[in-house]
């Protein structure tokens, strides 16, 4: 079965950067798009970015573009996503979620599996 | 940016009831409409896109309807472990999620 497993739990103070992980299992990697979504405490949920895992394209919501890195490693089936210059309201949990279409095709842009979630806290 | 808005921001509901959910876009997308079902400490979960196909292993309960700018989640009897947050999202554009509906036992 598809299964999206994240890294654990992170506490960043203010200007540093996080890295986290989402390893895939369970269906060939490089063959389904990536997204990474966030959910800050109480809020509705916050698209990030999308990763071809085959081709490496990437694509990022304007609102990150400067602060976020998407990238994979194939041969780990685990996509990574970046996120500097961390202030306050990046508290939140980042998701990995897998998109419903193959990378042959453009991407649906919604979410069919999703991680189970990292805790990112920015904190002084 | 397209703006999602869901109504009411909490609906309470007795088990075995009807459950009408709302959610409005800011411009027409179309059919490319998705709702999901968050339970706390969990991801969110695929419940239907193109506004009215359920998503696999969704019980036939859960119904989705509209186009343009007005949708609804229909769940026509509710179970216990339908008690939940319920999001809306679009991506007729970058993908984008409304605040979401608390849906609660009466």
């Amino acid at each position: 079965q598809v299964q999206l497993l994240q890294s654990g739990a992170e506490v960043k103070k203010p200007g540093a950067s996080v890295k986290v992980s989402c390893k895939a299992s369970g269906y060939t990697f490089t063959r389904y798009y990536m997204h990474w979504v966030r959910q800050a405490p109480g809020q509705g949920p916050e698209w990030m970015g999308i990763i071809n895992p085959s081709s490496g394209v990437r694509t990022y919501a304007q609102k990150f573009q400067g602060r976020v890195t998407m990238t994979r490693d194939t041969s780990a089936s685990t996509v990574y996503m970046e996120l500097s210059s961390l202030t306050f309201e990046d508290t939140a949990v980042y998701y990995c979620a897998r998109d419903l279409d193959i990378v042959e095709g453009p991407a649906a842009h919604f979410f069919e599996y999703w991680g189970q979630g990292t805790l990112v806290t920015v904190s002084s | 940016d397209m703006v999602m808005t869901q109504s009411p921001a909490t609906l309470s509901v007795s088990p075995g009831e009807r459950a009408t959910l709302s959610c409005r876009a800011s411009q027409s997308v179309n059919l490319n409409l998705a709702w999901y079902q968050q339970k706390p400490g969990q991801a969110p979960s695929l419940l239907i896109y193109g506004a009215s196909t359920r998503a696999a292993g969704i019980p036939a309960r859960f119904s989705g309807s509209g186009s343009g700018t007005e949708f609804t989640l229909t769940i026509s009897s509710l179970q216990s472990e339908d008690f939940a947050v319920y999001y809306c999202q679009q991506y007729y554009n970058w993908p984008s999620f409304g605040q979401g509906t608390k849906l609660e036992i009466k």
